[in-house]
């Protein structure tokens, strides 16, 4: 099977950096997403690491290690408008279906 | 820019009501999913299509079927609403290719009565 875990919370100050992790098991590996979604609005997607090694875009970078099953989302400059979920997702052995973790929510504080 | 629209924000029904959750993509993407998302369970998928009239179910199907008749469009059919169904729903498509990340509609927040 595949699992999944991200912290439930984080809370963090605006202009600092905060690192949110992500581990997961699975049997396949496709890829592993990150997607941030503002409270009532969409999901949208931010990353997509399928090799191990990090992926700088901007203000945001997530880096995979793919033999330790672990994943992370560094957000740099936090700005108040940085508050919201932000979802773990993993493209195992299908290359159709994501399993997402239960996000994590962050709070950005002036 | 992809857009993934769906036909409600917000609907409340009553139970055993037959619904219907319409979701349409402007982008010719292949694949098209059905997602429900509550609070701690994360997105949960019901049902996904890879192609017009093909259909697979996801890891919550029960009490839900699926129809995809045109490229663009995937419906959501709750046979028989209950209070259980009651939660946020969220359609998606992708393209099949590249990264093959999926682009997600604005969510239908469904009441079961």
């Amino acid at each position: 099977g595949q699992n999944i875990d991200q912290p439930t919370e984080m809370t963090a100050t605006e202009g600092a950096i905060v690192q949110i992790n992500c581990t997961y098991q699975t049997s396949g590996f496709n890829g592993l997403f990150w997607y941030q979604q503002h409270a009532g609005e969409a999901p949208t997607f931010l990353s997509y690491n399928v090799l191990d090694g990090l992926e700088e875009k901007g203000r945001f970078s997530s880096f995979l290690s793919r033999s330790k099953g672990y994943s992370y989302l560094l957000l740099k400059e936090l700005q108040m408008k940085d508050s919201a979920s932000y979802l773990c997702a993993l493209r195992g052995d299908s290359s159709y279906k994501l399993i997402f973790g239960s996000g994590t929510r962050l709070l950005v504080r002036p | 820019d992809v857009k993934v629209t769906q036909s409600s924000r917000y609907l409340v029904k009553r139970t055993g009501e037959k619904v219907f959750l319409e979701c349409v993509q402007d982008m010719d993407h292949e694949n098209m999913f059905w997602y429900r998302q509550d609070p701690g369970l994360g997105l949960r998928l019901i049902y996904f299509s890879y192609d017009v009239k093909m259909k697979e179910k996801g890891d919550i199907p029960e009490g839900y079927s699926v129809s995809r008749e045109k490229k663009e469009r995937f419906s959501l059919i709750l046979e028989s609403a209950s209070t259980n169904q009651t939660s946020m729903y969220l359609c998606a498509s992708s393209t099949g290719t590249g990264h093959n990340e999926q682009y997600f509609g604005p969510g239908t927040r469904l009441t079961v009565t």
